[in-house]
């Protein structure tokens, strides 16, 4: 398996505070992902990374944003939960010229 | 309309059946197309990638692309109820080009029953 962590495993937070979810690789792969998994809506991007600071929206970015400081992190970070970023959040990389997407284990994240 | 669209399901078939999933696309552009697998409760993983017309093999998984009809389909032969799982599809319109921004269908869930 490809040597990506993500933390925390779960996490349960009331509306209106602050999260950061982080994902740490030890692949050295330049490309890295935000997903989210809702039912009915498969996988959808919210932010992906093609280096060191270099970050790009996807397609459901609004109320995220994020960051990467180094090739082996990328946070995510909810400035001010809402109930609907109750969600799973994958982490997933890609190396420099394989197109396959490795995924980490994944967050469940609850806002009350 | 969304991008990828894939029955729910579920699809239930017996063990030893070939199990059919079905992918529509809407853009036009896309050239790369995977399968990946979600157990649940579990992260995806690939099983499946496919880039030109027509069938390709791999195990007991055969891929089925027609561009021209913008459907990709995946064949899982001789079930096993280990292969009881999730299987999204996703597009990408970028040819084996690093820096995948995959689109991902809504999954089909399918059951195997022994």
């Amino acid at each position: 398996d490809a040597g990506i962590t993500q933390s925390p495993r779960h996490k349960v937070t009331e509306t209106g505070t602050p999260v950061t979810l982080r994902c740490h690789q030890t692949e050295n792969h330049r490309y890295m992902y935000w997903y989210r998994q809702d039912p009915g809506h498969g996988l959808r991007l919210i932010h992906y990374s093609y280096g060191v600071k270099d970050t790009d929206k996807g397609e459901v970015s609004d109320g995220y944003s994020v960051s990467r400081s180094k090739t082996e992190d990328f946070l995510l970070t909810l400035e001010s939960a809402t109930s609907s970023q109750t969600s799973v959040y994958f982490c997933a990389t890609a190396g420099g010229t394989n197109e396959k997407l490795f995924f980490g284990s994944g967050t469940q994240l609850s806002v009350l | 309309q969304k991008e990828v669209e894939q029955n729910s399901g579920p699809l239930s078939v017996p063990e030893g059946a070939i199990a059919s999933l079905n992918c529509t696309y809407s853009d036009r552009v896309s050239q790369s197309f995977f399968w990946y697998r979600q157990y649940s409760g579990k992260s995806p993983e690939l099983i499946m990638s496919i880039y030109s017309n027509g069938d390709k093999e791999d195990g007991r998984f055969t891929a089925q692309l027609n561009k021209a009809s913008q459907y990709v389909s995946l064949l899982i032969r001789d079930s096993q109820p280990s292969d009881s799982a999730t299987y999204l599809c996703a597009v990408n319109p970028l040819i084996k080009a690093a820096g995948n921004k995959l689109t991902f269908g809504g999954g089909t869930r399918v059951l195997v029953k022994p």
